[in-house]
């Protein structure tokens, strides 16, 4: 079945650590993102990519990286840097088409840094 | 930049019909999308409008005004299972850069 699929589910980190959030895509999709979002609050973007080696910085990108090697993966990196990186944390995919969209999402990860 | 505003929280007792609005700012704009997202879960698509008027899809329609630019999501016959978070989103000049809105808390009650 096709998907996209985020990795783990619930992550626990010591503060001053740097952690990976795994996504992948079998959707054949261009388009990746990386969303954020904390209790009761919306979708903020923290990056984006719309082809293979190439991405752009969201509304929120500082304390994180991204990397696009492959087109079925989109990892994000939670850097030291990032002041309050407890969060819920949302991978998301879509096809090429500007005027699509619809895009399809990870079940998400659960981020706890201590 | 591009603004996505909507109502924190909307509360309807079950088989009332509810309107979530959302008012957006927002450059190049494309269409409006909304998401349904429950307490936990991944978002899922709900409708896309490009064009000005009333889109249907079972219980739940949308609407777009581009001259206002505004919109609505529409939920019928509510269903306790209707409980969740909805938001709104635009493509700001049609490119791949996904924007959600702030997002409204539905609650039905019995």
């Amino acid at each position: 079945d096709g998907g996209i699929t985020q990795s783990p589910k619930y992550l626990f980190r010591k503060e001053g650590q740097n952690v990976t959030l795994s996504c992948e895509q079998n959707l054949n999709h261009d388009a990746m993102y990386w969303y954020r979002q904390d209790p009761g609050q919306g979708l903020r973007l923290i990056y984006y990519s719309q082809i293979v080696n190439d991405f752009q910085k969201g509304d929120i990108a500082e304390g994180y990286s991204v990397s696009r090697e492959k087109k079925e993966s989109f990892p994000l990196t939670v850097t030291s840097a990032q002041k309050n990186p407890t969060a819920f944390y949302l991978c998301a995919s879509s096809p090429d088409g500007r005027e699509n969209t619809e895009a399809f999402f990870g079940q998400g990860t659960r981020l706890t840094v201590v | 930049g591009q603004s996505l505003e909507q109502p924190s929280e909307v509360t309807a007792v079950e088989g009332a019909i509810v309107q979530i609005n959302c008012t957006y700012q927002t450059s190049g704009f494309y269409g409006l999308s909304w998401y349904q997202q429950h307490d936990g879960g991944a978002p899922t698509f709900l409708s896309y409008n490009a064009l000005d008027g009333l889109e249907e899809t079972g219980r739940f329609s949308s609407f777009l005004s581009r001259s206002d630019s505004y919109g609505y999501l529409l939920l019928q016959e509510l269903q306790m299972k209707d409980s969740a978070s909805y938001f709104c989103a635009v493509r700001p000049g049609g490119g791949n850069k996904l924007t959600f809105g702030t997002g409204t808390q539905l609650k039905v009650e019995l």
